[in-house]
């Protein structure tokens, strides 16, 4: 079955460094992953989408890679701050259906 | 522009009780979908509604259901409550063939079984 792993562990950086969040897939071959943040209480909010035909993807302080091959994502915050602490989530696509399979999700801490 | 809305924002409920969650999805939306979300997990896909019919569904039982109105808002039935049910329910929504599109999140139902 379709599978999708983060670091279960959570991430603590500190304040202006890089954080580097993993995402990785198997048993399927996503055409597109999306990224989302969610805070406690609230709803994933959506941040980037990246398709298979794309290497890399930028949105501010933020950079997706997707390695087809490896079957994996990864997700960079460039000069993280405190207000970055989030659950980020990635999700692989199923099929060109509208279906999202989320990973467990990784939880950012950024200390000042 | 209005979000995703959900009600109600908290329910308790007991054991073998039934619960219906509301869902009015952001405007110019058509489609919504629900998902289930575990303490510590991802969410997991429910079913997903489009022109008033379920288009596809995930790994759920038939206790879950679900209904979509003329209006685009969604409901989603439970019914005979496991303390296992317990969770966010979130609803997303989107226009037909977002599959390449990000999906609009509400903020969620805590349903507690007790």
């Amino acid at each position: 079955s379709q599978k999708i792993e983060q670091n279960s562990e959570a991430l603590n950086i500190q304040e202006g460094k890089t954080a580097t969040l993993t995402c990785n897939y198997t048993n399927y071959s996503p055409a597109y992953l999306q990224w989302y943040r969610q805070d406690p209480g609230r709803g994933p909010v959506f941040l980037l989408l990246i398709r298979e035909n794309e290497k890399e993807k930028r949105k501010e302080r933020l950079k997706v890679t997707f390695d087809t091959t490896l079957k994996q994502s990864l997700f960079h915050i460039t000069a993280s701050q405190p207000a970055d602490s989030a659950t980020y989530l990635c999700a692989p696509d199923a099929g060109n259906t509208g279906k999202l399979i989320f990973g467990q999700g990784t939880t950012l801490q950024v200390k000042p | 522009d209005a979000g995703v809305t959900q009600s109600p924002t908290h329910l308790i409920k007991t054991r073998g009780q039934q619960v219906t969650l509301r869902c009015s999805p952001k405007s110019g939306h058509d489609t919504v979908s629900w998902y289930q979300q575990a303490l510590g997990q991802g969410p997991q896909f429910i079913f997903q509604y489009y022109e008033e019919e379920e288009r596809q569904r995930g790994n759920f039982p038939d206790r879950f259901s679900g209904h979509q109105f003329p209006n685009y808002s969604s409901e989603l039935n439970v019914n005979a409550l496991l303390l296992g049910d317990s969770a966010l329910y979130l609803c997303a929504s989107g226009s037909r063939g977002y599959s390449n599109q990000p999906q609009h999140f509400g903020d969620g139902t805590r349903l507690s079984i007790l």
